[in-house]
């Protein structure tokens, strides 16, 4: 079974302030880690993913999240945040196995970036 | 949101009613998804499929059902059965590529009146 964990409910971050929202994950095998974004009523926005290789991954609109596989994280950053930024951003998690294809999401966590 | 379409955007139903969520998608995926969102829940995955007239139940698929008769087409019932249906629901697909990422609809959000 797979499994996916934000710990954080919310995160508030002053505009030009970094910003990081955590991410760990469970899996029998091998991860596919992937972070999307939500705004209001639609849908969700792929924003990157790991596969293998590189423990950086830089994906759209300035993100970047470090793959650790000793801590079984997957956590998003933004250098800078921007006030557009604010939004829902949910961690989700595929075991390399699976051959459904079936993704395990987080709970979200609501970001609030204030000027 | 592009190659997704979901219709319609708002549903209102009564108790008692099925009603139908479309979900199309040209892409040319051959795997699509339903899940359900709800406030502090994330998405739950509800059916999916991987081709043409077969798919698969996922974590809460009471209460739901789905046909895939086209590629491009996996439309959801919600049937009366689902005792607590008003939520967001979000179609999805994606290539048989294993690593590939699933590109989501704009969503249709279903209340119970």
């Amino acid at each position: 079974a797979q499994s996916v964990a934000q710990p954080e409910d919310q995160v508030n971050v002053a505009e030009g302030n970094p910003l990081t929202v955590k991410c760990t994950y469970s899996v029998s095998g091998n991860p596919y880690l992937f972070w999307y974004v939500q705004y209001p009523n639609r849908g969700l926005q792929f924003l990157l993913k790991y596969i293998t290789g590189d423990n950086l991954v830089k994906g759209s609109y300035g993100f970047e999240a470090e793959f650790n596989k000793s801590q079984t994280s997957f956590h998003l950053k933004k250098p800078s945040a921007l006030v557009s930024d604010s939004a829902l951003y949910f961690c989700a998690v595929r075991d390399m196995t699976d051959s459904w294809g079936k993704l395990q999401f987080g709970a979200g966590t609501q970001v609030v970036v204030t000027p | 949101d592009g190659g997704i379409t979901q219709s319609p955007k708002y549903l209102f139903r009564k108790e008692g009613q099925n009603v139908t969520l479309s979900c199309e998608q040209n892409l040319n995926h051959d795997a699509m998804y339903w899940y359900r969102q709800d406030p502090g829940q994330g998405l739950r995955l509800i059916y999916y499929s991987q081709i043409v007239n077969d798919f698969q139940k996922g974590d809460i698929a009471e209460g739901y059902s789905v046909s895939r008769e086209k590629k491009e087409s996996f439309p959801l019932t919600v049937t009366s059965a689902q005792k607590n249906p008003t939520a967001f629901y979000l179609c999805a697909s994606s290539s048989l590529v294993s690593n590939n990422e699933q590109f989501f609809g704009p969503g249709t959000r279903l209340t119970v009146l």
